[in-house]
């Protein structure tokens, strides 16, 4: 079974621009969720995506948004950069809510 | 808001040795994860635990759901080299759904 796949890899931006990042869930998981880790705030919850509905949404930004496909596949944007959006972005499939997640290896998205 | 506090921040180990690390929150949660992450990669699930005084182990792992269900150990016994990375814990609480709160981290390496 294929694992979470995230999509691009590695991402140069310039401030002011947006981004759009990729997530592919693992086969049959119908949950996914969004994170952002930097060396400072460590892991921080974005926004869960169950059914194409957004279930839940951590403290950021309305830069910041996501949506689900139906066929679980999920992307974020993140519009206006600045450079503090700097950071790993993870994504994580669970196959509902409140079971075992999974991650994928995650974004480098460095502003400039 | 919720917070985890995962100790210790960081440990040297010696092949054989074995470790200890731990989190405690002042928040209940449902489920207990620790995931371990290696540089550059997502972080990768090693146990999962769901019951308050649940034992789970996982080759060389051992975590324990404490009976408070506000804390959590992982024990790693006879650590060997790929044991180095960083290790998280994280909680789940069943009314938000996948939302994963974090601790800081440990990380492991290794004495020369």
């Amino acid at each position: 079974k294929a694992g979470v796949t995230q999509t691009p890899r590695y991402l140069i931006k310039t401030r002011g621009q947006q981004v759009t990042l990729s997530c592919s869930p693992i086969s049959g998981h119908r949950s996914v969720s969004w994170y952002q880790q930097t060396p400072g705030q460590g892991l921080q919850f974005l926004f869960e995506y169950f059914s194409e509905t957004q279930r839940n949404k951590g403290n950021f930004p309305g830069r910041f948004s996501g949506r689900q496909f139906s066929n679980s596949r999920s992307e974020m944007n993140v519009s206006t950069l600045e450079l503090g959006d700097s950071a790993l972005y993870l994504c994580a499939s669970s196959s509902s809510p409140a079971t075992e997640a999974f991650f994928g290896q995650g974004t480098r998205l460095t502003v400039v | 808001g919720q917070q985890l506090n995962q100790s210790p921040q960081s440990m040297f180990i010696q092949e054989g040795e074995d470790v200890s690390m731990n989190c405690t929150s002042s928040s209940i949660f449902n489920t207990w994860l620790w995931y371990k992450q290696d540089p550059g990669e997502g972080p990768v699930l090693l146990i999962a635990l769901y019951k308050a005084g649940e034992l789970t182990s996982n080759g060389r792992l051992t975590a324990q759901f404490g009976i408070t269900r506000k804390d959590s150990f992982l024990n790693i016994s006879a650590s060997i080299p790929s044991d180095v990375g960083i290790y998280f814990c994280a909680g789940q609480l069943m009314e938000y759904g996948n939302k994963l709160v974090f601790g800081a981290g440990t990380i492991l390496r290794v004495k020369s």
